[in-house]
């Protein structure tokens, strides 16, 4: 079991210019989200979903993020337009159902410049 | 609205000691409660869950408690080593919601 794979790593952009962060949970893991580290920052919750649904998008920002699950393939989380203070460390997380442990990928470090 | 700190936010320590980090939480009403460790630039692992049932966890030197009613719970290191150096994290859920509540963080360093 390869665990919670994201990709890139690092992901530079520039200002403007799309983000795209893939995730694919665990397998045999149906419930994703998706999490922010923000430089000097603790983590904080940005989407809940499972497959073909969103549960829970109150930590999104409201414009420019946007996150999916589809039926096949991995979860992807995207940011149109990027802006500097969107640099952070992006951790895409799974678990099998809503009440057990979460796993945890190495994640994503977008900088944008 | 669920808050969670943890104390000390930084300790240092010489190998050998056994050490306590602590977790407290405002709502009571958790379901589960996770520890991680995380290293520089890396991501999260994870070394204990307590299911809202449970009152402790243990995993080698590593011994977590939870206290539901007083919002507590602390994370026991036994024999501490220089490889337990990182930042330590708990993070409670709550049923309905499914999402983690993560804490400020403990940054541990243990001198050889």
């Amino acid at each position: 079991n390869a665990g919670v794979m994201q990709n890139p790593r690092h992901l530079v952009r520039r200002r403007g210019q799309e983000a795209r962060l893939r995730c694919s949970p665990m397998k045999g893991h149906s419930h994703v989200y998706w999490y922010r580290q923000l430089p000097e920052e603790g983590l904080k919750f940005m989407v809940y979903l499972q497959k073909e649904n969103i549960i829970d998008e109150s930590g999104m920002p409201k414009e420019r993020f946007s996150a999916e699950f589809p039926k096949e393939g991995p979860s992807i989380l995207r940011i149109q337009q990027v802006v500097r203070g969107d640099s952070a460390a992006y951790f895409c997380a799974s678990s099998p159902s809503g009440d057990y442990g979460y796993t945890f990928g190495s994640g994503t470090r977008l900088t944008v410049v | 609205k669920q808050e969670v700190t943890q104390i000390p936010a930084a300790l240092s320590v010489p190998e050998g000691e056994n050490l306590v980090l602590n977790c407290s939480f405002t709502d009571s009403a958790i379901y589960n409660l996770q520890w991680f460790r995380q290293d520089p630039g890396k991501g999260l692992t994870s070394l204990l869950l307590i299911q809202s049932s449970q009152r402790e966890q243990t995993s080698g030197r590593l011994n977590a408690s939870l206290d539901k009613s007083s919002g507590r719970s602390t994370l026991y290191i036994a024999a501490s080593q220089p490889g337990d150096s990182a930042t330590y994290l708990c993070a409670v859920t709550r049923r309905a919601t499914n999402k983690l509540i993560f804490g400020t963080g403990t940054l541990l360093a243990v001198q050889p």
